[in-house]
């Protein structure tokens, strides 16, 4: 149980693009789910939280209008990189709150890659 | 905010010896303090964790200790294999279910 999926797994998009990805949790409830990013040999770094039916609290220099979260149901968030460039190239991390356990449990990543 | 600081930043060990990783935390706050093992291009993977209404956690050969007073926790990692090759990173959270913070992370490698 308490498996989170993401997709796609990887993209490669043009500069000034936009890129949506999906995190799901497959057979558990998210009311939270939070979004990481990780750039190559980095440690993750916390984005966003994202809360089902409310807007998401982003972390200090994360640009909301940049980066769209949308958690419009228990078990699906989408972020969505907005004109992206070279420099938004990473490691998307989703993670998925159980209410159940209070636990959290990780998508496998989406590696960007913006040409 | 939080900030988590985690040493070493690479660790070389020969197989069957311990490998031990340290963190520091600064929110007296955190309660919540697991410790992942993350492969290239994969997810982190939780192998460990603790509360901080308990001193120490052993999980086969793999244990944690905390010291809430000084604000410090480490990984132990006995008898290591070349298959525990991997980087290893510690966070801190209010509690399981909170955002995480995590260290830089700690490149484990196991030579046969």
């Amino acid at each position: 149980g308490a498996v989170v999926s993401q997709h796609p797994s990887w993209v490669i998009c043009k500069s000034g693009t936009s890129v949506k990805i999906e995190c799901r949790s497959l057979d558990f409830q998210a009311t939270t789910m939070f979004w990481y990013r990780q750039f190559p040999k980095q440690s993750l770094m916390l984005m966003a939280t994202s809360n089902e039916g409310s807007k998401a609290t982003y972390e200090q220099g994360v640009e909301k209008d940049k980066f769209l979260i949308n958690h419009a149901s228990l078990t699906l968030s989408t972020l969505t990189v907005t004109s992206a460039h070279p420099e938004d190239s990473s490691f998307y991390i989703c993670s998925a709150r159980t209410v159940s356990t209070d636990t959290q449990y990780f998508g496998p990543g989406t590696r960007l890659t913006v040409l | 905010g939080e900030n988590v600081e985690q040493h070493p930043s690479t660790l070389s060990v020969q197989e069957g010896d311990s490998a031990v990783i340290k963190c520091t935390y600064s929110d007296s706050a955190s309660n919540y303090f697991p410790w992942y093992k993350q492969e290239l291009g994969k997810r982190p993977q939780l192998i460990i964790d603790i509360r901080s209404n308990v001193g120490e956690k052993k999980d086969q050969r793999i244990a944690v200790t905390l010291n809430k007073t000084a604000k410090h926790f480490s990984l132990h990692i006995t008898e290591t294999q070349p298959e525990d090759s991997a980087v290893y990173f510690c966070a801190a959270s209010k509690d399981s279910g909170y955002a995480l913070n995590f260290g830089k992370g700690t490149s484990l490698l196991v030579t046969p």
